[in-house]
């Protein structure tokens, strides 16, 4: 399986924009990039996924590199809630999902 | 529709007893999972289903044993529960493009 490097933590201002990076320089054509995070005491929830063009929803943005070596998730504006472990997964579907130890975000005031 | 939901919340085993982690969602998907998570650590796939009647071994099957007797239903039993099955269970259930996750089952294994 195609390998992800996030960095270990995060911190970001409150109403300020977040930009979590991840490395996945091995990734194959039909790898998929998803992106879930994980609120304290909680399970995972997924956040946002694509391929090749960057994708838009009401909770994040995503932003694949050109050669599709690298990409970004994008919280607009992080509140106190988006405090949360971000994990970057490679996969062909969502059913193969290897979950490994993200991002820890931290948001303050 | 309450999606994913996992039963029981918490447990505390004694080393040699077994127990049985049921999860159930109401969202008509055809594939189930259990994960583990280990403090610090991402989660790790015990095993899966890809339908009723089904079940495949994950990344860390020893020790665990599934049935999908129901499409709504992924049980996870535990026969000889050992310290080193402390940790904290998460069922998921997915359709096309997402995961769906429960809210874990924190079972600690004296």
């Amino acid at each position: 399986d195609a390998k992800t490097t996030q960095p270990n933590s995060m911190e970001s201002n409150e109403e300020e924009p977040v930009h979590l990076p991840c490395n996945h320089s091995t990734i194959s054509g039909t790898d998929y990039i998803h992106w879930y995070r994980q609120l304290p005491s909680q399970g995972p929830e997924y956040v946002i996924h694509g391929l090749t063009s960057n994708v838009n929803n009401r909770m994040a943005s995503l932003a694949i590199a050109e050669d599709r070596k690298s990409s970004t998730l994008i919280l607009h504006r992080a509140t106190l809630r988006d405090a949360a472990v971000y994990y970057c997964i490679l996969s062909q579907t969502a059913s193969k999902l290897t979950f490994g130890t993200g991002t820890r975000l931290q948001v303050t005031l | 529709n309450a999606g994913v939901t996992q039963t029981p919340k918490f447990r505390v085993l004694k080393t040699g007893q077994s127990m049985t982690l049921l999860c159930a969602q109401d969202m008509n998907h055809e594939y189930m999972y259990w994960y583990r998570q280990d403090p610090g650590m991402g989660l790790r796939l015990i095993h899966y289903s890809v339908g009723e009647g089904t079940t495949a071994k994950g990344e860390v099957p020893d020790g665990y044993n599934v049935s999908r007797l129901k499409k709504q239903n992924f049980l996870l039993g535990l026969e000889s529960a050992a310290p080193s099955q402390t940790s904290v269970y998460f069922c998921a259930s997915s359709y096309h493009d997402e995961q769906f996750f429960g809210p874990g089952t924190r079972l600690t294994v004296l």
